[in-house]
């Protein structure tokens, strides 16, 4: 089982819109929607930002939305702010094998 | 409020055992699944395994299968991760985390990190 598929970097100024793709298969992404996305700052435990595909945890800013296409999974940051640079995962749940749960490659999201 | 608190950083040598710790307060411990995480030096984040600490019942990723062991003691809201024998290649922060109850995914709760560092 690999690990889903982002781009290494996304880059975008300050209130601009920018979008992080995740591309994995039908026995994970495409499969269910139990899709969800990690913010992590340097030093810093990871934070549940979205789940279910395109649902916000209560207190994270909606900024951020996610959808679902096929296979492929998307998290788009509205309004971008100094503090949304970090590091972003996408996982999903999956039915590989006795794996459960595949995170992302990860993608470092930088406000320029 | 629900909190994961993680045992602290591990200086080890290569082929020495190793327990780390994640207590969790809060919330029922025994209703509710505990991960494991794995990020290397640089790296991305890595699914290990998981525990029901209710009645023990544990996943793991082949990955990490017969390479670490996760328990849990529902006496104290604990649960591990062990090794054996470690290697150079298990350094590494390591995370645990919480599902919402019932469910596997997705980890809304997470603890501090432990940093495991084999070296010899």
């Amino acid at each position: 089982q690999s690990a889903l598929t982002q781009p290494a970097s996304v880059s975008g100024s300050p209130g601009q819109s920018i979008t992080i793709s995740c591309t994995g298969t039908s026995s994970d992404v495409g499969g269910y929607n139990y899709v969800s996305w990690y913010q992590q700052h340097p030093g810093k435990a990871p934070k549940l930002m979205i789940y279910d595909v395109s649902n916000r945890p209560s207190g994270v800013s909606n900024r951020f939305s996610g959808s679902k296409s096929g296979n492929t999974a998307s998290l788009t940051i509205s309004g971008l702010q100094a503090e949304d640079e970090a590091d972003y995962y996408c996982s999903s749940y999956t039915s590989s094998s006795t794996l459960l749960y595949v995170f992302g490659t990860g993608t470092k999201v930088t406000v320029l | 409020e629900v909190q994961l608190v993680q045992s602290g950083a591990e200086v080890k040598k290569p082929g020495e055992s190793l327990k780390i710790s994640c207590k969790g307060s809060g919330y029922s411990f025994t209703s509710y699944w505990i991960g494991w995480v794995r990020q290397m030096p640089g790296k991305g984040l890595e699914w290990m395994g998981i525990i029901y600490p209710g009645d023990s019942d544990t996943r793991y990723s082949p990955s990490f299968q017969g390479q670490v062991t996760i328990s849990a003691d529902k006496s104290i809201s604990t649960a591990y991760l062990q090794w054996s024998s470690l290697k150079a290649s298990d350094t590494a922060m390591y995370y645990c985390a919480r599902p919402p109850r019932g469910q596997l995914v997705p980890f809304d709760y997470w603890g501090q990190g432990t940093l495991v560092t084999v070296s010899s």
